[in-house]
C-alpha cells in the first residue's frame, strides 16, 4: 500500500531558487494538507485542499503556493526560497470534508520532505 | 485560534515502566476531536490514539490509553509497559468538526532506557 508518496525526500536550494514539492496519495482521499515542521514548533498547516480544485490558506501560508491537480495529486512551490523556509515538510490527505460534523478524521501523513535553503 | 501545548519537551520513563504525556487546549468550541501522533526517526508520523469529544469514555489502544478531561481541556496519554520501540517525538494535536486545520503541539521527546 502506497498511501501517501512525496517527492523529493531531500533537497537543497539556493535563495532565490523555485522547486515544487509533489505529493500524491492513493486512498481515493477529498482533502489532501501540506504542513511543515520545525524544531519546537511541532506541525504547522501551509495550504490545505478539501477537495479537487478548491485551496485554502492555512497558519502559515506566506512564500509559498499550491495545486490540487486532480483528486490524487497536491503540490507545493517556493517561488523565491529563503532560508527562513528551510524545515521537514509532510503532506497529508484524509477522507473526510470540513463541516461534516460527528466524524473522527485522522490524517495520513507522507515520510516528509526534508528542505534546505542556504 | 486553538492552541495546543505539551509543557513536557522531553520525558524518559524505564523500559517496562509506565509514563504520561502531558497535553492541554484550548477551544471554544463543543465539537473536535484529539489525537496523539508518534514520529519515530524515520520521520513518519504514525496515529497513536484518538478520542471524539463527545465521548466520555477514555480512549485505550492496548499500552496505550488517554485521560480526557474535557472541563479542564486536558488530554494525557499513558503508555504502560513502555517498550524500546517506544522511544520518538509524540505530538498532541486538535481538529475542530467544522474545519480543515488539525493544530499540533510542540511536541515531547520520549526516551526509554534499558
Amino acid at each position: 500500500n502506497a498511501g501517501v508518496t512525496q517527492t523529493p525526500k531531500f533537497q537543497v536550494l539556493k535563495t532565490g531558487q523555485s522547486m515544487t514539492l509533489q505529493c500524491a496519495q492513493d486512498m481515493n482521499h477529498n482533502s489532501m494538507y501540506w504542513y511543515r515542521q520545525d524544531p519546537g514548533m511541532g506541525l504547522r498547516l501551509i495550504y490545505y485542499s478539501a477537495s479537487e480544485g478548491t485551496t485554502d490558506k492555512g497558519e502559515v501560508p506566506n512564500g509559498y503556493n499550491v495545486s490540487r491537480l486532480n483528486k490524487r495529486e497536491f503540490s507545493l512551490r517556493l517561488e523565491s526560497a529563503a532560508p527562513s523556509q528551510t524545515s521537514v515538510y509532510f503532506c497529508a490527505s484524509s477522507h473526510g470534508q470540513p463541516g461534516t460534523g460527528g466524524v473522527s478524521e485522522k490524517l495520513f501523513f507522507g515520510s516528509g520532505t526534508q528542505l534546505s535553503v542556504l | 485560534a486553538q492552541t495546543v501545548t505539551q509543557s513536557q519537551p522531553e520525558m524518559s520513563v524505564q523500559e517496562a515502566e509506565t509514563v504520561t504525556l502531558s497535553c492541554t487546549y484550548d477551544t471554544s468550541e463543543s465539537d473536535y476531536y484529539l489525537f496523539w501522533y508518534k514520529q519515530p526517526p524515520s520521520r513518519q508520523m504514525i496515529l497513536v490514539i484518538r478520542q471524539e469529544a463527545y465521548k466520555q469514555q477514555n480512549a485505550t489502544e492496548n499500552r496505550f490509553s488517554v485521560n480526557f478531561q474535557k472541563a479542564a481541556k486536558s488530554f494525557s496519554l499513558k503508555i504502560s509497559d513502555s517498550q524500546l520501540g517506544d522511544a520518538a517525538m509524540y505530538f498532541c494535536a486538535y481538529r475542530s468538526a467544522y474545519d480543515n486545520d488539525m493544530r499540533f503541539g510542540a511536541g515531547t521527546r520520549l526516551t526509554v532506557k534499558p
